[in-house]
C-alpha cells in the first residue's frame, strides 16, 4: 500500500519567515495530494491541495509543488503569522474509484511572534 | 449544513466496557471514512463506505472493532471489549463523488472528533 513521509515533525520559524514541509510518497499510482491544517483539539481542515496534471499550486500565502519523478511534494508558507501555528498534514491518494487518502505523521509550525 | 456531526465529543469509559461512536455525514454525501488519531500513529483510516457498503476495512486493528452504516445519514463504530490501547480521537469524515462549486473537488471533510479515554 501507500506510505507517505513527512518531514519535518516540528518546524519552529519567526513571524514573517517561510516555512517549507516536504513529503515522499510511495506509490507511483497516486495522483492527488491534499495538505490538511489542524489547529490544537480542532478538526483537520484542508487547505490546499494538487492533483498530479500539475506542479505547483497557489493560493494566497500558501503554495504547494509537487515533483512525480521524484514522488515528493511540499507545502511553502511565506510570511508566517502566528496563526498559521498549527499541525500539518500531506496525504496522498489514487483518485478514480480509490479514495483512500493516506497521511504523513504531520508536522508542528510553530510561529514566534 | 452543520457539517459532519459526531457524538459523543468524549467518552470514557473502563476496559472491556462497549464503546459506540456516531456520525452523521454531510447529507448528499456518498462516502464516509473512520480514522483513528494517536500522537504514536497519526491519523489512520480504519474503514470507508461508499452508498453506506463498507468498501475498505484493511485499517481496522483486530475484530473489536466493528463498524455499520445502515442509511446514508448515519454510522456507528462499535469497540467490544474495550482496551486502554484503543485511547484514541476518532474521526469521521464525508466526501461527495460529485461536482462542488464552493469546494476542492476532493476535499473529505471531517467531524468535530471523540476523544475516547479507556481506563
Amino acid at each position: 500500500g501507500e506510505n507517505v513521509e513527512q518531514h519535518p515533525s516540528t518546524l519552529s520559524v519567526q513571524e514573517g519567515d517561510s516555512a517549507v514541509i516536504k513529503c515522499t510518497y510511495s506509490d507511483s499510482a497516486s495522483n492527488y495530494f491534499p495538505w490538511y491544517k489542524q489547529e490544537l483539539g480542532k478538526r483537520p481542515q484542508l487547505i490546499i491541495d494538487i492533483r498530479s496534471n500539475v506542479g505547483e499550486k497557489k493560493d494566497q500565502r500558501i503554495a504547494v509543488t509537487l515533483n512525480k519523478t521524484a514522488k515528493h511534494f511540499s507545502l511553502h508558507i511565506t510570511e508566517t503569522q502566528p496563526e498559521d501555528s498549527a499541525v500539518y498534514f500531506c496525504a496522498a491518494s489514487r483518485g478514480g474509484s480509490n479514495y483512500k487518502l493516506t497521511f504523513g505523521k504531520g508536522t508542528l509550525l510553530t510561529v514566534n511572534p | 449544513d452543520a457539517g459532519v456531526i459526531q457524538s459523543p465529543r468524549h467518552e470514557v469509559t473502563e476496559m472491556g466496557q462497549e464503546v459506540t461512536l456516531r456520525c452523521k455525514p454531510i447529507s448528499g454525501h456518498d462516502y464516509l471514512f473512520w480514522y483513528r488519531q494517536t500522537m504514536m500513529r497519526g491519523l489512520e483510516l480504519l474503514i470507508y463506505f461508499n452508498n453506506n457498503v463498507p468498501i475498505d476495512d484493511s485499517g481496522m486493528p483486530e475484530d473489536r472493532f466493528s463498524a455499520k452504516m445502515p442509511n446514508a445519514s448515519f454510522s456507528t463504530l462499535k469497540i467490544q471489549p474495550s482496551e486502554p490501547r484503543d485511547s484514541a480521537v476518532y474521526f469521521c469524515a464525508s466526501w461527495t463523488s460529485g461536482r462542488s462549486k464552493t469546494s476542492s473537488y476532493n476535499e473529505q471533510f471531517f467531524g468535530p472528533g471523540t476523544r475516547l479515554t479507556v481506563l
